[in-house]
């Protein structure tokens, strides 16, 4: 299984709902992401996660809230977003941060903040 | 820093011809390099990957070779299909690094 899963495929959502995006994996990967990108664009990351630790946080605004609950599964709270937010959402794990280990993503969440 | 550079798109090729995306980096050391391809509406799936100087990366008839003299890893393939059509992304990442540094893309389109 060589699967990064991203749930929803697609959301809609106003500026004062709050929502969730979730990013399932079992390769046994220790490092996990969140990536964003716009169209037309390479993925920016947004956070990395290692040994369920965020370890990195790329000066995302607050409204993003990353959670590593297992080894599994990632998740992003969404609340109160605007909408430049709209974006794709990428998912991508690896047996471990660094170099060597690639990454796998997955097919992404397709945001729209209106 | 750490930067690719990408050709810029779109490539538009006829089915069958020869595809050649370039990929120059900067980068200290010696970083891993990969392909990916986004297919419309999808996320991004990893083509190939080279480890160390001269190592040739292959799939699916895609090659890449590490030029350190050169620092590229240009993508190509023999005979390029329609299903091919996608944006390809060169990136590379530093052995002791904590993230992936992406070129800008290059859609192809393949025409029949």
């Amino acid at each position: 299984d060589t699967e990064v899963t991203q749930t929803p495929k697609h959301l809609v959502m106003g500026m004062t709902n709050k929502k969730s995006l979730k990013c399932e994996q079992h390769m046994g990967h220790r490092a996990m992401y969140w990536y964003k990108q716009k169209a037309k664009k390479p993925p920016e990351l947004m956070f990395v996660y290692s040994y369920e630790k965020l370890s990195i946080n790329e000066s995302v605004p607050s409204r993003f809230s990353p959670e590593c609950p297992n080894s599994s599964l990632l998740n992003l709270h969404l609340h109160a977003l605007q909408p430049e937010d709209s974006a794709l959402y990428l998912c991508a794990s690896s047996l471990r941060q660094g170099g060597f280990a690639e990454a796998f993503f997955g097919q992404g969440t397709r945001l729209t903040v209106v | 820093g750490d930067s690719v550079t990408q050709m810029e798109g779109p490539v538009t090729l006829s089915e069958e011809a020869f595809l050649t995306i370039n990929c120059t980096y900067t980068a200290t050391g010696y970083p891993s390099l990969f392909w990916y391809v986004q297919y419309p509406g999808e996320g991004l799936q990893l083509l190939l990957k080279a480890t160390k100087a001269d190592d040739k990366g292959s799939n699916k008839g895609f090659e890449a070779t590490y030029r350190k003299e050169t620092t590229s890893f240009h993508l190509e393939k023999g005979s390029v299909q329609v299903s091919d059509s996608a944006v390809y992304f060169c990136a590379l990442i530093q052995n002791a690094g904590n993230m992936l540094t992406f070129g800008g893309g290059t859609r192809l389109m393949v025409k029949p």
